[in-house]
């Protein structure tokens, strides 16, 4: 069974652009969460969707937005780059979400430099 | 949300067993205690999870207190791939379904050959 993919692994932008990752999570697997991977703050929580829906949203700012596709892929977007969000984006995928039960599934994440 | 208190570093000689604690003295009747590791440069990987009763996986053991305010991971025999950061984090119920972990800084386990 393919774990969860992120692409692209890798990327350089300059500040002010923007930027679109992407994750594909475990067939079968309806909720997609999102990490932020800092040396400075840790592992810090983005936001979830479950069947297509936000349903769980971390303390970022609006430039950091996100979707899930039909197929329960997702894509994170960050508009109007800053030195600040240079970072590890980890990507995780569970069958019900992050519920009691069950357990997260992470991806190798895309590591984004911002010049 | 309940936080969660570990040590910043621990050392383990290769093959004895790697005990890394916990404290969650505010955690709430209905949470869980997970355990994940990291190593370098990869994402996040599960280990275990409980609620009470000790419990025990292919890869480790974990040691809940009666009173629910502290826990012990335990890898029975460390090997040097064991080298990893271990985070304790406690589940909170955010709303709509949903779970949202809370990753503090963890232990930084390694392994001593």
């Amino acid at each position: 069974k393919a774990g969860v993919t992120q692409t692209p692994r890798y990327l350089i932008k300059t500040r002010g652009q923007q930027v679109t990752l992407s994750c594909s999570p475990i067939s079968g697997h309806r909720s997609v969460s999102w990490y932020q991977q800092t040396p400075g703050q840790g592992l810090q929580f983005l936001f979830e969707y479950f069947s297509e829906t936000q349903r769980n949203k971390g303390n970022f700012p609006g430039r950091f937005s996100g979707r899930q596709f039909s197929n329960s892929r997702s894509e994170m977007n960050v508009s109007t780059l800053e030195l600040g969000d240079s970072a590890l984006y980890l990507c995780a995928s569970s069958p019900w979400g992050t519920s009691n039960t069950g357990e997260l599934f992470f991806g190798e994440g895309s590591r984004l430099t911002v010049l | 949300d309940a936080k969660t208190t570990q040590p910043p570093s621990m050392d383990c000689a290769e093959g004895r067993a790697a005990n890394l604690p916990c404290n969650h003295s505010t955690i709430s009747g209905n949470e869980y205690v997970y355990w994940y590791r990291q190593i370098h440069s990869q994402g996040p990987q599960y280990i275990i999870h409980g609620l009470k009763n000790n419990e025990t996986n292919e890869m480790a053991s974990l040691i809940i207190t009666e009173d629910r305010k502290s826990s012990t991971l335990i890898l029975p025999h460390a090997t040097l791939r064991d080298t990893a950061v271990y985070y304790c984090i406690v589940s909170a119920y955010s709303g709509a379904g949903s779970y949202q972990l809370t990753f503090g800084k963890g232990t930084k386990l390694s392994v001593i050959p």
